[in-house]
């Protein structure tokens, strides 16, 4: 069992540069979200899923989009990389019911921005 | 707007010593969800211990406890018997479960065990 999983762990781009963050959990969890942590600011949501199909934005959605492929996998994208993007990027998916809420993460992808 | 405070940037304990962990909330929505996460050195985000607004008793998982008071606005996790590998950075947070929303994080609190 997987869990969480994302590709790539690490990423060096440059300003102005595009790609795409993978996301995918095999728990059958309908929730997914994307949150970025930087040093002092713990994690800030940027988009989220509440169901396959369905997107919204979270704190700091700007500079990014979002795809749910299906209800496995949950993208993130930067168009146009810039260096205040520079951050670690945490995927996670949530569990819910029978008197339980748990949101388990993915390992990270440290993203650098030069 | 729901919202989370970690008054406490570090803490040190001694270890084999008990740790709290400080955190309030703020929210309007009667029905919310609590959760503290460790992250160790190695950056991955551990799920440590759950508390529903409506559970009568505080939220308890091996040496993990909450300190669930209602009525004043706070969550604070209790760390027993502290060991080296509690050192990592502590997050607290919350969900408001009415509006389904997703979680929201305090900054954190890095705990230092020392031997």
């Amino acid at each position: 069992n997987a869990g969480v999983t994302q590709t790539p762990k690490f990423q060096v781009l440059k300003t102005g540069q595009s790609m795409t963050l993978q996301c995918a959990q095999d728990m059958n969890h309908n929730s997914m979200y994307w949150y970025r942590q930087d040093p002092g600011m713990g994690l800030r949501l940027i988009y989220y899923s509440a169901s396959e199909g369905t997107t919204d934005k979270g704190e700091v959605p700007n500079g990014y989009n979002v795809s749910r492929l299906n209800k496995r996998e949950f993208s993130l994208r930067l168009e146009s990389a810039a260096p205040s993007q520079t951050s670690v990027y945490f995927c996670a998916s949530r569990l819910q019911g029978a008197g339980r809420d748990t949101q388990y993460f993915g390992p990270g992808t440290r993203l650098t921005v030069l | 707007a729901q919202k989370i405070t970690q008054t406490q940037p570090g803490m040190f304990v001694q270890e084999k010593e008990a740790v709290t962990l400080d955190c309030t909330y703020d929210t309007s929505d009667p029905s919310y969800g609590l959760f503290w996460y460790k992250q160790p050195s190695s950056g991955e985000m551990i799920f440590l211990i759950y508390q529903g607004s409506y559970d009568q008793q505080n939220a308890t998982e091996g040496r993990y406890s909450l300190n669930f008071q209602k009525a004043r606005k706070s969550a604070n996790l209790v760390i027993s018997a502290s060991q080296l590998g509690d050192s990592a950075m502590y997050f607290c947070a919350m969900r408001e479960i009415s509006g389904n929303t997703p979680l929201v994080f305090g900054k954190g609190t890095r705990l230092s065990v020392i031997a």
